[in-house]
């Protein structure tokens, strides 16, 4: 089993749409949380951290649910420019003060005009 | 601030030949990390390092070496290179220890092909 999973997707939807995309880790352990996005042939950049109370961030909620261990990203009134590949990423719990993060293979979005 | 660069930004190499590429960050950041990702295998940890002089295996480190003698540079050694290491690759940096959200800076990344 991987330590983090994703649906891989591709998730397609309208523009205006609400799409949600879950990810599960292995262990209860962990930590931190984050999600990141990646556009085509660049480079991962943090969209945001998850915090144990849920968050918000404009049109973007990221919540966590320790009991099941997942976490998951709603993302209201999809813009085409909300293209991308979503990383569920957790942090290394049996190395938690060293940076070391685990990535998920991420959800592919496509919106679509 | 540059933030976290790379060099060559792309690379083709002939089997059996070695390079190195190099990483450099301008954030004072004491973890440092290479990855490679593939189509449908996500980002794979190949070495990281939590500080100047300290390095360890990450997920697929075969083939690959790495030394970081500052903290700022943290260049990844292809030993001899072989057509399974085409590959995009990523180098990253973040603060470490102590600070439990700590977001991973990457770098543009290096697309390599090896023929």
């Amino acid at each position: 089993r991987k330590e983090v999973e994703q649906d891989p997707g591709p998730f397609n939807v309208p523009e205006g749409a609400t799409v949600a995309f879950n990810c599960t880790y292995s262990n209860s352990a962990s930590q931190s949380f984050f999600w990141y996005r990646q556009d085509c042939r660049k480079e991962p950049k943090l969209l945001m951290s998850v915090y144990s109370s849920g968050n918000e961030d404009g049109r973007f909620t990221a919540q966590l649910n320790r009991a099941s261990q997942y976490i998951s990203l709603l993302i209201r009134d999809s813009k085409l420019s909300d293209s991308a590949t979503y990383l569920c990423v957790v942090n290394d719990y049996r190395q938690s003060n060293t940076g070391k993060l685990i990535f998920g293979q991420g959800t592919t979005l496509q919106v679509k005009p | 601030n540059a933030g976290v660069t790379q060099t060559p930004k792309f690379q083709v190499l002939k089997t059996g030949q070695s390079m190195t590429l190099q990483c450099a960050q301008d954030m004072n950041h004491e973890y440092m990390s290479w990855y490679r990702q593939d189509p449908g295998m996500g980002l794979r940890l190949i070495h990281y390092s939590v500080g100047a002089g300290i390095t360890d295996q990450g997920e697929v480190p075969n083939g690959y070496n790495v030394s970081r003698s500052t903290t700022e540079d943290f260049p990844l050694r292809l030993l001899s290179a072989a057509p399974s290491q085409t590959s995009v690759y990523f180098c990253a940096s973040s603060y470490a220890s102590g600070i439990t959200y700590n977001e991973q800076f990457f770098g543009p990344g290096t697309r390599l092909t090896v023929l």
